[in-house]
């Protein structure tokens, strides 16, 4: 299984950002995945989930409204649309695979890093 | 609800620590409490999954349980070594399915 983020980088308060995790080694469209966040120095931070099919999304408090979350698997790829972001966005964002029968997030990437300065 | 831990714990290589994941309102049983551990540098890795089962891979060293009573849950790792040193977090679900973390818990091994 691999997981590769990408799309993380500096953006301004306000300004947008969208992330993208792109999957092997597994039936893509069989499998939950879920985006993660650590601040600098803080604990992980669960963000949104989109089943396989697309069918059921669930977002954070913390940013519903704000960040959307989408799939495409014939690009085996998941996305994080992040709008109106803030200083309190900065983290690195990790894609996470959840495991078909447990609310387990069995592999995970290695994570983008995004930076929103004032 | 939120999961509580300890900000830090500390023990010698070859004893036994076991780190505390206490949840706030509702019942620590109604939903499985899973672990992770993060090396520093690194993502995190699965330990424990639904509250006591290790994924093939992890040592039996490692252990999870639940108590009611304190309405926690516990990790505990045996015959401590050096690489075991890592950020560990509980992490548990609600019925939103909104996944909860705990805040994690900084093992060092002296």
């Amino acid at each position: 299984v691999q997981l590769v983020e990408s799309g993380g980088g500096l953006v301004k308060s306000g300004g947008s950002l969208r992330l993208s995790c792109v999957a092997s080694g597994f039936v893509f469209s069989d499998s939950d995945m879920n985006w993660v966040r650590q601040a600098p120095g803080k604990g992980l931070e669960w963000v949104s989930s989109i089943s396989g099919s697309s069918r059921y999304i669930v977002y954070a408090d913390s940013i519903k409204g704000r960040f959307f979350i989408s799939r495409d698997n014939a690009q085996r790829s998941v996305y994080l649309q992040m709008d109106s972001l803030t200083i309190e966005d900065t983290a690195v964002y990790y894609c996470a695979k959840k495991t078909s029968d447990y609310f387990t997030l069995e592999d995970w990437g290695r994570g983008t890093l995004v930076t929103v300065s004032s | 609800f939120m999961l509580t831990q300890p900000h830090s714990v500390s023990e010698s290589p070859g004893k036994t620590i076991t780190i505390s994941c206490t949840r706030n309102s509702g019942n620590i049983a109604s939903n499985y409490v899973q672990w992770y551990q993060q090396r520093p540098g690194s993502s995190p890795t699965n330990m424990i999954f639904e509250d006591n089962q290790r994924p093939s891979g992890v040592p039996d060293r490692f252990s999870g349980s639940i108590d009611s009573s304190s309405n926690s849950a516990f990790l505990t790792i045996s015959g401590l070594r050096t690489e075991d040193e890592a950020d560990y977090y509980c992490q548990s679900y609600d019925g939103n399915k909104h996944w909860v973390f705990g805040g994690g818990t900084k093992l060092t091994v002296l």
